[in-house]
Protein backbone atom coordinates (compact mmCIF):
# COMPACT_ATOMS: atom_id res chain seq x y z
CA UNK A 1 0.00 0.00 0.00
CA UNK A 2 1.17 3.47 -1.35
CA UNK A 3 0.60 6.17 1.65
CA UNK A 4 0.55 9.81 1.55
CA UNK A 5 0.67 11.03 4.75
CA UNK A 6 0.09 14.89 5.74
CA UNK A 7 0.64 16.87 8.19
CA UNK A 8 -0.78 18.72 10.45
CA UNK A 9 -4.30 17.67 10.05
CA UNK A 10 -5.25 21.19 10.60
CA UNK A 11 -4.08 24.65 11.59
CA UNK A 12 -4.68 27.76 12.55
CA UNK A 13 -2.21 30.65 11.74
CA UNK A 14 -2.72 34.29 12.63
CA UNK A 15 -3.00 36.46 9.58
CA UNK A 16 0.55 37.83 8.60
CA UNK A 17 2.22 34.61 10.05
CA UNK A 18 3.93 32.49 7.84
CA UNK A 19 3.65 28.74 7.70
CA UNK A 20 4.04 25.52 6.37
CA UNK A 21 2.97 22.01 6.26
CA UNK A 22 4.10 18.43 5.05
CA UNK A 23 3.58 15.78 2.53
CA UNK A 24 5.95 12.39 3.01
CA UNK A 25 5.59 9.78 0.67
CA UNK A 26 7.12 6.16 -0.33
CA UNK A 27 10.11 7.39 -2.05
CA UNK A 28 10.38 4.12 -4.31
CA UNK A 29 8.42 4.29 -7.55
CA UNK A 30 8.03 7.98 -6.88
CA UNK A 31 6.52 9.48 -10.18
CA UNK A 32 5.32 13.20 -9.62
CA UNK A 33 4.22 14.66 -6.70
CA UNK A 34 0.85 17.48 -6.59
CA UNK A 35 -0.38 20.21 -4.76
CA UNK A 36 -4.02 21.44 -4.70
CA UNK A 37 -5.94 23.67 -2.89
CA UNK A 38 -9.39 23.14 -2.00
CA UNK A 39 -11.79 26.52 -0.25
CA UNK A 40 -15.16 25.37 0.82
CA UNK A 41 -17.55 25.11 -1.28
CA UNK A 42 -15.33 25.79 -4.69
CA UNK A 43 -13.57 22.91 -6.68
CA UNK A 44 -9.47 21.74 -5.89
CA UNK A 45 -7.25 23.52 -7.73
CA UNK A 46 -3.92 22.55 -8.59
CA UNK A 47 -0.78 24.52 -7.56
CA UNK A 48 1.91 22.36 -8.29
CA UNK A 49 2.87 19.87 -10.68
CA UNK A 50 6.68 18.51 -9.05
CA UNK A 51 8.61 15.50 -10.73
CA UNK A 52 12.41 16.06 -9.82
CA UNK A 53 14.35 15.88 -6.79
CA UNK A 54 15.31 19.20 -5.53
CA UNK A 55 12.47 21.19 -7.36
CA UNK A 56 11.23 24.65 -6.14
CA UNK A 57 8.01 25.83 -7.46
CA UNK A 58 6.63 29.32 -6.36
CA UNK A 59 2.98 31.24 -7.01
CA UNK A 60 3.04 34.02 -5.87
CA UNK A 61 3.54 33.94 -1.66
CA UNK A 62 3.19 30.19 -2.03
CA UNK A 63 6.18 27.55 -2.80
CA UNK A 64 6.89 24.36 -2.60
CA UNK A 65 9.88 22.10 -2.38
CA UNK A 66 9.93 18.18 -3.20
CA UNK A 67 13.00 16.08 -1.79
CA UNK A 68 12.03 12.91 -3.51
CA UNK A 69 15.51 10.42 -1.86
CA UNK A 70 13.80 11.29 1.32
CA UNK A 71 10.46 11.22 0.29
CA UNK A 72 8.71 14.51 1.30
CA UNK A 73 7.53 17.74 0.21
CA UNK A 74 6.97 21.13 2.15
CA UNK A 75 4.25 23.72 1.18
CA UNK A 76 5.08 27.30 2.49
CA UNK A 77 2.70 30.17 2.46
CA UNK A 78 4.59 33.59 3.48
CA UNK A 79 2.48 36.33 4.81
CA UNK A 80 -1.24 34.17 5.51
CA UNK A 81 -4.20 36.14 3.93
CA UNK A 82 -7.61 35.13 5.02
CA UNK A 83 -8.46 33.81 1.51
CA UNK A 84 -5.50 31.19 2.33
CA UNK A 85 -7.83 29.29 4.30
CA UNK A 86 -8.74 26.08 2.57
CA UNK A 87 -7.86 22.51 2.85
CA UNK A 88 -4.42 21.85 1.04
CA UNK A 89 -4.09 18.30 -0.56
CA UNK A 90 -1.16 16.82 -1.97
CA UNK A 91 -1.19 13.57 -4.31
CA UNK A 92 1.73 11.63 -5.66
CA UNK A 93 2.07 9.30 -8.83
CA UNK A 94 3.79 6.07 -8.17
CA UNK A 95 4.06 5.43 -12.12
CA UNK A 96 0.55 3.68 -12.00
CA UNK A 97 -1.25 6.85 -13.77
CA UNK A 98 -3.29 7.07 -10.49
CA UNK A 99 -3.23 9.80 -8.00
CA UNK A 100 -3.04 8.38 -4.47
CA UNK A 101 -4.25 11.42 -1.95
CA UNK A 102 -3.11 12.60 0.92
CA UNK A 103 -6.02 13.24 3.81
CA UNK A 104 -5.41 16.87 3.42
CA UNK A 105 -4.02 19.91 5.81
CA UNK A 106 -7.12 22.51 7.14
CA UNK A 107 -5.47 26.01 6.93
CA UNK A 108 -7.59 28.52 8.80
CA UNK A 109 -6.20 31.67 8.79
CA UNK A 110 -7.16 33.67 12.03
CA UNK A 111 -7.94 37.54 11.17
CA UNK B 1 -13.21 28.50 -20.49
CA UNK B 2 -15.54 26.66 -18.38
CA UNK B 3 -14.12 24.51 -16.04
CA UNK B 4 -15.77 21.11 -14.94
CA UNK B 5 -19.32 21.48 -14.34
CA UNK B 6 -20.95 18.78 -12.03
CA UNK B 7 -24.63 18.48 -11.10
CA UNK B 8 -26.49 18.16 -8.85
CA UNK B 9 -24.41 20.10 -6.42
CA UNK B 10 -26.28 18.41 -3.47
CA UNK B 11 -28.30 15.23 -3.13
CA UNK B 12 -30.44 14.19 -0.20
CA UNK B 13 -32.06 10.41 -0.87
CA UNK B 14 -33.62 7.37 1.32
CA UNK B 15 -31.27 4.98 1.73
CA UNK B 16 -31.90 2.15 -1.26
CA UNK B 17 -32.92 4.98 -3.49
CA UNK B 18 -31.00 5.45 -7.28
CA UNK B 19 -28.79 8.49 -7.31
CA UNK B 20 -27.56 9.55 -10.56
CA UNK B 21 -24.32 12.25 -10.97
CA UNK B 22 -23.31 13.90 -13.73
CA UNK B 23 -20.07 15.33 -15.32
CA UNK B 24 -18.70 17.72 -18.25
CA UNK B 25 -15.44 17.89 -18.91
CA UNK B 26 -13.22 20.41 -20.06
CA UNK B 27 -13.37 20.54 -23.81
CA UNK B 28 -10.78 18.63 -25.08
CA UNK B 29 -9.78 16.58 -22.24
CA UNK B 30 -9.65 12.84 -22.95
CA UNK B 31 -9.30 11.94 -19.76
CA UNK B 32 -11.86 11.88 -16.90
CA UNK B 33 -11.67 10.37 -13.72
CA UNK B 34 -14.40 10.07 -10.66
CA UNK B 35 -13.33 10.38 -7.09
CA UNK B 36 -15.15 9.47 -3.89
CA UNK B 37 -14.30 11.84 -0.75
CA UNK B 38 -15.16 10.76 2.68
CA UNK B 39 -15.18 13.02 5.40
CA UNK B 40 -11.92 13.58 6.61
CA UNK B 41 -10.14 11.74 4.03
CA UNK B 42 -8.83 12.16 0.83
CA UNK B 43 -10.53 11.84 -2.40
CA UNK B 44 -10.09 8.07 -3.85
CA UNK B 45 -10.35 7.13 -7.67
CA UNK B 46 -13.48 5.32 -8.44
CA UNK B 47 -13.11 5.14 -11.97
CA UNK B 48 -11.08 6.85 -14.62
CA UNK B 49 -11.52 7.12 -18.47
CA UNK B 50 -9.42 7.80 -21.58
CA UNK B 51 -12.04 9.26 -23.74
CA UNK B 52 -15.08 6.39 -24.10
CA UNK B 53 -13.07 3.43 -22.28
CA UNK B 54 -12.93 2.82 -18.42
CA UNK B 55 -9.06 1.58 -18.30
CA UNK B 56 -9.14 1.83 -14.23
CA UNK B 57 -12.41 0.69 -12.91
CA UNK B 58 -10.52 -1.36 -10.21
CA UNK B 59 -12.13 0.78 -7.30
CA UNK B 60 -15.88 1.09 -8.51
CA UNK B 61 -18.10 -1.02 -5.95
CA UNK B 62 -19.89 -2.98 -8.93
CA UNK B 63 -22.38 -4.41 -7.21
CA UNK B 64 -23.90 -1.08 -7.19
CA UNK B 65 -21.87 1.48 -8.74
CA UNK B 66 -22.10 2.14 -12.34
CA UNK B 67 -20.27 4.98 -14.81
CA UNK B 68 -20.75 5.57 -18.36
CA UNK B 69 -19.13 8.06 -20.73
CA UNK B 70 -20.74 8.12 -23.50
CA UNK B 71 -18.94 9.58 -26.69
CA UNK B 72 -15.94 10.46 -24.84
CA UNK B 73 -17.57 13.40 -23.35
CA UNK B 74 -20.25 13.76 -20.25
CA UNK B 75 -19.95 10.92 -18.02
CA UNK B 76 -22.66 9.64 -15.31
CA UNK B 77 -21.84 7.61 -12.33
CA UNK B 78 -24.98 5.68 -10.90
CA UNK B 79 -25.35 4.56 -7.62
CA UNK B 80 -28.66 1.71 -7.00
CA UNK B 81 -29.66 1.24 -4.31
CA UNK B 82 -27.93 3.96 -2.28
CA UNK B 83 -26.71 2.83 1.35
CA UNK B 84 -25.98 4.91 4.21
CA UNK B 85 -21.85 4.78 4.03
CA UNK B 86 -22.44 6.12 0.38
CA UNK B 87 -22.99 9.95 1.92
CA UNK B 88 -19.59 11.77 0.45
CA UNK B 89 -18.48 13.80 -1.73
CA UNK B 90 -18.36 12.56 -5.22
CA UNK B 91 -16.01 14.57 -7.41
CA UNK B 92 -15.34 14.79 -11.52
CA UNK B 93 -12.13 15.60 -12.65
CA UNK B 94 -10.30 15.72 -16.01
CA UNK B 95 -6.94 16.07 -17.44
CA UNK B 96 -5.42 16.29 -20.98
CA UNK B 97 -3.47 13.09 -21.48
CA UNK B 98 -3.05 10.56 -17.75
CA UNK B 99 -2.31 11.87 -14.67
CA UNK B 100 1.06 9.72 -15.05
CA UNK B 101 3.69 12.78 -14.77
CA UNK B 102 3.01 16.28 -15.48
CA UNK B 103 -0.99 16.69 -15.81
CA UNK B 104 -2.38 18.04 -13.41
CA UNK B 105 -6.20 17.62 -12.37
CA UNK B 106 -8.97 19.87 -13.50
CA UNK B 107 -12.17 19.15 -11.07
CA UNK B 108 -15.65 20.05 -10.77
CA UNK B 109 -17.30 21.35 -7.25
CA UNK B 110 -17.99 18.30 -6.44
CA UNK B 111 -21.95 16.14 -5.87
CA UNK B 112 -22.44 15.80 -2.06
CA UNK B 113 -24.36 12.99 -1.48
CA UNK B 114 -26.58 12.57 1.86
CA UNK B 115 -28.51 9.17 2.35
CA UNK B 116 -30.89 9.16 4.94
Amino acid sequence: ILNVEQSPQSLHVQEGDSTNFTCSFPSSNFYALHWYRWETAKSPEALFVMTLNGDEKKKGRISATLNTKEGYSYLYIKGSQPEDSATYLCACNFGNEKLTFGTGTRLTIIP
Amino acid sequence: EAGVVQSPRYKIIEKKQPVAFWCNPISGHNTLYWYLQNLGQGPELLIRYENEEAVDDSQLPKDRFSAERLKGVDSTLKIQPAELGDSAVYLCASSFGTSGVSGELFFGEGSRLTVL
